[in-house]
């Protein structure tokens, strides 16, 4: 069972904006910076989204951040086809070092 | 551009050992703390250890203490995992990840190497 609480899927039709939500606690997200990471099955991850809301270079607008107290959430806009990947958030706990979600796979209809 | 090579997965035995390897390129390796990741099968990612640039501070998640060493080789730009007392839960894949600068997360990964504890 993970520390971070991710739903385990998401889905939307291409165009649309989808939204996953991360859930944690005081000694994680509530006092640390929320990363998201996009993998692809077979290929290494990516940092999509750190410091809670920055977008490394490359990584297009459509993807953003957002944290309020102990919760965040990825937004993807305009969704593509190629979006279609498992999405996980991560943090660092004061206690047990970092810390992820377990999840959630994204599929695009 | 900076890359990362993970080798020495495989397949061994409950209780035999393993060492994993990550060999970097394309950036300054003492600049920057590293990480071991995994994925069980058909599960999500998992953070095993950390070592800082100089290897003053090591973390292991709590499941690995007491069986597994992070070290490093920064003459050689080599990140090491051992891993001792191995069992079935520590089966999957072993991602080594770098610790960008300035909170900007682990980027780059590498591929990954598959360890499998069967018997």
């Amino acid at each position: 069972q993970s520390v971070l609480t991710q739903p385990p899927s998401a889905s939307g039709t291409p165009g649309q904006r989808v939204t996953i939500s991360c859930s944690g606690s005081s000694s994680d997200i509530g006092t640390n910076y929320v990363y998201w990471y996009q993998h692809l099955p077979g290929t290494a991850p990516k940092v999509l989204i750190y410091r809670n809301d920055q977008r490394p270079s490359g990584v297009p607008d459509r993807f953003s951040g957002s944290k309020s107290g102990t919760s965040a959430s990825l937004a993807i806009s305009g969704l593509r086809s190629e979006d279609e990947a498992d999405y996980y958030c991560a943090a660092w706990d004061d206690s047990l070092g970092w810390v992820f979600g377990g999840g959630t796979k994204l599929t695009v209809l | 551009e900076a890359q990362l090579v993970e080798s020495g997965g495989g397949l061994v035995k409950p209780g035999g050992s393993l060492r994993l390897s990550c060999e970097a390129s394309g950036f300054t390796f003492t600049r920057h703390s590293m990480n071991w990741v995994r994925q069980a099968p058909g599960k999500g990612l998992e953070w095993v250890s950390s070592i800082s640039y100089s290897s003053t501070y090591i973390y292991y998640t709590d499941s690995v203490k007491g069986r597994f060493t992070v070290s490093r080789d920064n003459a050689k730009n080599l990140l090491y995992l051992q891993m001792n007392s191995l069992r079935a839960e520590d089966s999957g894949v072993y991602y080594c990840a770098r610790d960008h600068l300035a909170n900007r997360g682990f980027d780059p990964w590498g591929q990954g190497t598959l360890v499998t504890v069967s018997s």
